[in-house]
């Protein structure tokens, strides 16, 4: 069974600092998505990472992912205020529907002036 | 619109009430899913269509739940005889992909879901 472990679950930053949001997960995937949830809104794609040492960066965001070692990171740089929301990674079900994606629980990101 | 839409964005429901969720994909996707969110949760899977074939329903948490997208384009999600455990986020996707390809972008796009509350 594939599972999906996010940490920290909770994090709160000054603006300008730097932090990484760490994701395992249990079984093989060649999929990995990280999107982002305000409050009472739906998911937005941030980036997705298909092979193995692919890296994505969008602004003052960053996204790798290791299939070796099964762990995904999402680097922030110089953090603003703007960047509070929930992260979430998901992970491509193997071997079984191809659309099933398996979400981690979440980081709810704050960042504070 | 452009995006996936759903409706209604909220919902409230006795509990022993029906309930029937609608979502419109992006036009020409092939893919469409469902998703539950409970509170401070992730989204977890539901149900996953083909066109109007249910390819994959392991997600659905009893039979009260039922998903059907018999044209290929809107999906309709029905909760029968709603509890209270069934009050979440219910969220919508859709993807343009049918077969992933090696190194092919199968990204999903979400709809901004219902919020079911039973009362």
């Amino acid at each position: 069974e594939l599972k999906v472990e996010q940490n920290p679950l909770f994090l709160s930053m000054q603006e300008g600092k730097n932090y990484t949001i760490y994701c395992n997960y249990s079984t093989t995937s060649d999929r990995l998505y990280w999107y982002r949830q305000d409050p009472g809104k739906s998911l937005e794609s941030l980036f997705v990472l298909l092979s193995n040492g692919a890296v994505k960066q969008e602004g003052r965001l960053m996204a790798s992912l290791d299939t070796k070692a099964r762990l995904s990171t999402l680097h922030i740089t110089a953090a603003v205020h703007d960047l509070s929301a929930t992260y979430f990674c998901a992970v491509g079900g193997y071997g079984g529907s191809q659309g099933n994606l398996i979400f981690g629980k979440g980081t709810k990101l704050s960042v504070k002036p | 619109g452009a995006g996936v839409s759903q409706s209604p964005r909220y919902k409230v429901a006795k509990r022993g009430q029906d309930v029937a969720l609608r979502c419109d994909p992006i036009s020409g996707h092939v893919s469409l899913f469902w998703y539950q969110q409970a509170l401070g949760q992730g989204p977890e899977f539901l149900t996953y269509f083909q066109n109007e074939a249910q390819l994959d329903k392991s997600g659905l948490p009893s039979d009260r739940f039922f998903a059907e997208r018999p044209e290929g384009s809107v999906s309709t999600l029905k909760i029968q005889r709603t509890q209270q455990e069934d009050s979440a986020v219910y969220l919508c996707a859709s993807s343009l992909a049918r077969i992933r390809l090696p190194g092919g972008d199968t990204e999903a796009f979400f709809g901004q879901g219902t919020r079911l509350t039973v009362v």
